[in-house]
């Protein structure tokens, strides 16, 4: 996984609650995407950010979620009041440069449960 | 949106036996990858394709980028234990969208020791 770091690993929430998931790059890494994995599917884009940038989120549902990614510090996903739907495993990866050819490796992953 | 289409969706082997399984596109794609992915883990990129009939070889997994650039294959020769988890294909379209990977639904393969 080329050391692109998640947490938490597990995270239960109850539906209306508010879930937070960070991701840490590899060091020297400035662009970061998101992915989402609902149970028995392959991994869906979410949304990809630099540095204080969000540069595409054509991936993202348009209400209750939103990413940043920081100056300092990891990128995070937060979802608002969450649903009963938004139940997945929430995957990060990350590159060195913008127009990664086959060069896209992710982190174990944050899974969501929402009671 | 683009579709991949994985099959079979699942596979139970004996251990030793080869296994084979594919990907097909509606769309065209500059690149093919072959990821797995082990119960609770992320994905782990397996062989990374880039030119169409170009055929890689990862120890005993081998892959194949289809000449017409919708389709790839991934073959495991003689499977162990240790080869169990879903495997899937990605594809990128290129064009400066190269983070945007589509995956197929993944094959779960089990093998019986």
């Amino acid at each position: 996984n080329a050391g692109v770091m998640q947490n938490p690993r597990h995270l239960v929430r109850r539906r209306g609650q508010e879930a937070r998931l960070r991701c840490s790059p590899v060091k020297g890494h400035s662009h970061v995407y998101w992915y989402r994995q609902l149970p028995e599917e392959g991994l869906k884009f979410m949304v990809y950010l630099q540095k204080e940038n969000i540069i595409d989120e054509s991936g993202m549902p348009k209400e209750r979620f939103s990413a940043e990614f920081p100056k300092e510090g990891p990128s995070i996903l937060r979802i608002q009041q969450v649903v009963r739907g938004d139940s997945a495993a929430y995957f990060c990866a990350s590159s060195p440069i913008s127009d990664t050819t086959g060069e896209l490796f992710f982190g174990e992953g944050s899974r969501l449960t929402v009671l | 949106g683009q579709q991949l289409n994985q099959s079979p969706q699942s596979m139970f082997i004996q251990e030793g036996e080869d296994v084979s399984m594919n990907c097909t596109s509606s769309s065209i794609f500059n690149t093919w990858l072959w990821y797995k992915q082990d119960p609770g883990e992320g994905p782990v990129l397996l062989i990374a394709l880039y030119k169409a009939g170009e055929l890689t070889s990862n120890g005993r997994l081998t892959a194949q980028f289809g000449i017409t650039r919708k389709d790839s294959f991934l073959n495991i020769s003689a499977s162990i234990p240790s080869d169990v988890g879903i495997y899937f294909c990605a594809g990128q379209l290129g064009g400066g969208s190269n983070y945007k990977l589509t995956f197929g639904k993944g094959t779960l393969l089990t093998v019986n020791p």
